[in-house]
């Protein structure tokens, strides 16, 4: 297992609301990503924290939004959420931003009703 | 969008076979990547080949890279019961921004006692 925690683990919200996931990265790491995976596809990448700034972003809306703390936790927040938002959000955080090995959290998985 | 995809999308062997598992992508890569995933719960890193690599060894795996066919492919000797798990290819491409990695859909393989 790796050291990435992630929370909720499961959460159920209607349209409309707002949501905030929370990842802890592995002792010693200083940059987190997170994924979106729906289900039966792969992880769409969503952005990149490094050293408390955004340092990449996929193609999501702005109403996707993250932080990144002193500590390097992060936090993912989804406004406005859509049906299409159900998803498993997956957190991984690396030893700096260039794109080697991921450790990755369990995930949070969303469903919007 | 998704640079890997994934062939085929779903394996089904008996324990002792051998189980391989292909990539493509589409843009020049920094490296390639391959993750497990057990059913709905995070992603685990396998083994990183970088672009000027052919082929690379981990225990029971072995991974082969094509960089001329845009191609990658993971095979597993001697399977067990516990590798059956989706398995991922992951793209870091040398015009990613920031901390990407792209994802192919997978191939879910199952492996039979």
């Amino acid at each position: 297992e790796t050291g990435v925690t992630q929370s909720p683990t499961h959460l159920i919200k209607t349209r409309g609301q707002q949501v905030t996931l929370r990842c802890s990265s592995q002792s010693g790491h200083n940059t987190v990503s997170w994924y979106q995976q729906a289900l039966g596809q792969g992880p769409q990448f969503i952005f990149q924290y490094y050293r408390e700034e955004e340092n990449g972003r996929g193609n999501f809306p702005p109403r996707f939004s993250g932080l990144q703390f002193p500590n390097y936790s992060s936090e993912l927040n989804v406004n406005a959420l859509e049906l299409d938002d159900s998803a498993l959000y997956l957190c991984a955080s690396s030893d700096g931003p260039a794109t080697g090995e991921l450790f990755f959290g369990e995930g949070s998985r969303l469903t919007v009703l | 969008s998704q640079q890997g995809e994934e062939d085929p999308q779903a394996l089904s062997i008996q324990e002792g076979e051998n189980a391989t598992m292909n990539c493509s992508y589409k843009t020049s890569i920094n490296n390639l990547q391959w993750y497990r995933q057990n059913s709905g719960r995070g992603l685990v890193h396998l083994i990183l080949i970088r672009s000027n690599e052919r082929e690379k060894h981990s225990g029971r795996l072995r991974v082969t890279l094509d960089t001329s066919k845009k191609s990658s492919s993971l095979l597993i000797t001697a399977s067990r019961a516990a590798d059956t798990a989706s398995y991922f290819c992951a793209t870091d491409g040398i015009y990613n921004q920031g901390g990407k990695l792209i994802f192919g859909q997978g191939t879910e393989l199952s492996v039979k006692p």
